[in-house]
């Protein structure tokens, strides 16, 4: 069974940085792109990032491009997004999700629970 | 970036009902189009890719059509468990949008 945990969601003031990971278990995660899909609270669904198998090919939505890196250890079957320079409007809640392919295609098959990430003074 | 535009953003209709919920592109997006379901509290669920390529285990009243820039989601007849928000997204291009959503209610 697949199963995807996110954590590492807070508080987080303006200016700040903060590092999710999304441990991975049911299946050959190196096999696998990853994303990383956010839904501010109340609002629709944002891609934001996404990794290939690999992890040799990245891309991300222009609203967090140099500000958020996405990686991942295939040697521990862990997904990362590490977030620098938050603002308001990175408040939501944080899902990772399986891609259906192991070069990115962006769509996501699984999806963890999510992790709610609040950034406010 | 591609808008991806869902009509109606919201519906209401009754348990056997068939509903049709439209998704629009602002360009060709060819058929790298996928359709979600999200429940309340709950992460999205992937029902259709590519346009009307069904999931494993996603009821066979769900069905998607269409290419090009315009995509529908019908639901043959609905059940109590259909009540849910949807959302279409483009796999074209980066970023990979996704529709703003159609919440379908009970009537």
């Amino acid at each position: 069974e697949v199963q995807l945990l996110e954590s590492g969601g807070g508080l987080v003031q303006p200016g700040g940085s903060l590092r999710l990971s999304c441990a991975a278990s049911g299946f050959t995660f190196s096999n696998y792109a990853m994303n990383w899909v956010r839904q501010a609270p109340g609002k629709g669904l944002q891609w934001i990032s996404a990794i290939s198998g690999s992890g040799g090919s990245t891309d991300y939505a222009d609203s967090v491009k140099g500000r958020f890196t996405i990686s991942r250890d295939n040697s521990k079957n862990t997904l990362y997004l590490q977030m620098n320079s938050l603002r308001a409007e990175d408040t939501a809640v944080y899902y990772c999700a399986k891609d259906y392919g192991r070069v990115v295609t962006a769509i996501g098959d699984y999806w963890g629970q999510g992790t709610l990430v609040t950034v406010s003074s | 970036d591609i808008q991806m535009t869902q009509s109606p953003s919201s519906l209401s209709a009754s348990v056997g009902d068939r509903v049709t919920i439209t998704c629009r592109a602002s360009q060709s997006i060819s058929r790298y189009l996928n359709w979600y379901q999200q429940k309340p509290g709950k992460a999205p669920n992937l029902l259709i890719i590519a346009a009307s390529s069904l999931q494993s285990g996603v009821p066979s009243r769900f069905s998607g059509s269409g290419s090009g820039t315009d995509f529908t989601l019908t639901i043959g007849s609905l059940q109590p468990e259909d009540f849910a928000t949807y959302y279409c997204q483009q796999s074209y291009s980066i970023p990979h949008t996704f529709g703003q959503g159609t919440k379908l209610e009970i009537k």
